[in-house]
C-alpha cells in the first residue's frame, strides 16, 4: 500500500518568514495530494490540494508543488502570521480499490512572534 | 464548520464494551470515510462506505464494523474494547468516490478506562 513520509516533524519559523513542509510517496499510481491544518482537539481542516495532472497550485499565501518524477510534494507557506501555528499533515490517495488518504505524521508548526 | 456532523463528542466507557459512533455528512455528499486518530498511529483510514455500500477498508479491525444507511449516516460500531482503542474518531464524506475532496467532522474522543 501507499507509504507518505513527512518532513519536518516540527519547525519553528519567525513570524513573517516562510515555512516549507515536504512529504515523499511511494505508490507511483498517487493521484490526488490534499494539505489539512488541524489545530489542537480540532478537525482536521483541508487547505490546499493539487491533482497529478499539475505541478504547482497557489491560494494566496499558500502553495503546493508536485513532482511526480520524484514522488514528492512540498506546502509552502509565506508571510506566516502566528494563526498559521498549527499542525499540518499531507496526505496521498492512490485509489486502486483503497479510496482512504494515507496521511503522513504531521509537522508541528510554530511561528515565533 | 464543514458540514459533517459527529456525536457524541466524547464518550468514556470501559474496556470489553461497545459503543457506537454515529456520522451524518455534508448534504449531497454520498461517502463517508471513517479515520482514527492516536498519538503513536497518527491518522489511519479505517473504512470507507459509498451510497450505502461499502466501498474500501483500511486498518480496521475485526472487532469493528460500519454501516451507511439509505438516508447516508453512518455509523461505526466498537466492540471488545481495549485500552488502545482510545483515540479521536473522525469521519470525513465526499461528494462521490475517488480523488475527491474529503470534508471532516468535529470528531468523537473515545476514552476506555
Amino acid at each position: 500500500g501507499e507509504n507518505v513520509e513527512q518532513h519536518p516533524s516540527t519547525l519553528s519559523v519567525q513570524e513573517g518568514d516562510s515555512a516549507v513542509i515536504k512529504c515523499t510517496y511511494s505508490d507511483s499510481a498517487s493521484n490526488y495530494f490534499p494539505w489539512y491544518k488541524q489545530e489542537l482537539g480540532k478537525r482536521p481542516q483541508l487547505i490546499i490540494d493539487i491533482r497529478s495532472n499539475v505541478g504547482e497550485k497557489k491560494d494566496q499565501r499558500i502553495a503546493v508543488t508536485l513532482n511526480k518524477t520524484a514522488k514528492h510534494f512540498s506546502l509552502h507557506i509565506t508571510e506566516t502570521q502566528p494563526e498559521d501555528s498549527a499542525v499540518y499533515f499531507c496526505a496521498a490517495f492512490s485509489g486502486g480499490g483503497a479510496d482512504g488518504l494515507t496521511f503522513g505524521k504531521g509537522t508541528h508548526l510554530i511561528i515565533q512572534p | 464548520d464543514s458540514g459533517v456532523t459527529q456525536t457524541p463528542k466524547h464518550l468514556i466507557t470501559a474496556t470489553g464494551q461497545r459503543v457506537t459512533l454515529r456520522c451524518s455528512p455534508r448534504s449531497g455528499d454520498l461517502s463517508v470515510y471513517w479515520y482514527q486518530q492516536s498519538l503513536d498511529q497518527g491518522l489511519q483510514f479505517l473504512i470507507q462506505y459509498y451510497n450505502g455500500e461499502e466501498r474500501a477498508k483500511g486498518n480496521i479491525l475485526e472487532r469493528f464494523s460500519a454501516q451507511q444507511f439509505p438516508d447516508l449516516h453512518s455509523e461505526l460500531n466498537l466492540s471488545s474494547l481495549e485500552l488502545g482503542d482510545s483515540a479521536l474518531y473522525f469521519c470525513a464524506s465526499s461528494v462521490r468516490s475517488g480523488r475527491e475532496t474529503q470534508y471532516f467532522g468535529p470528531g468523537t474522543r473515545l476514552l476506555v478506562l
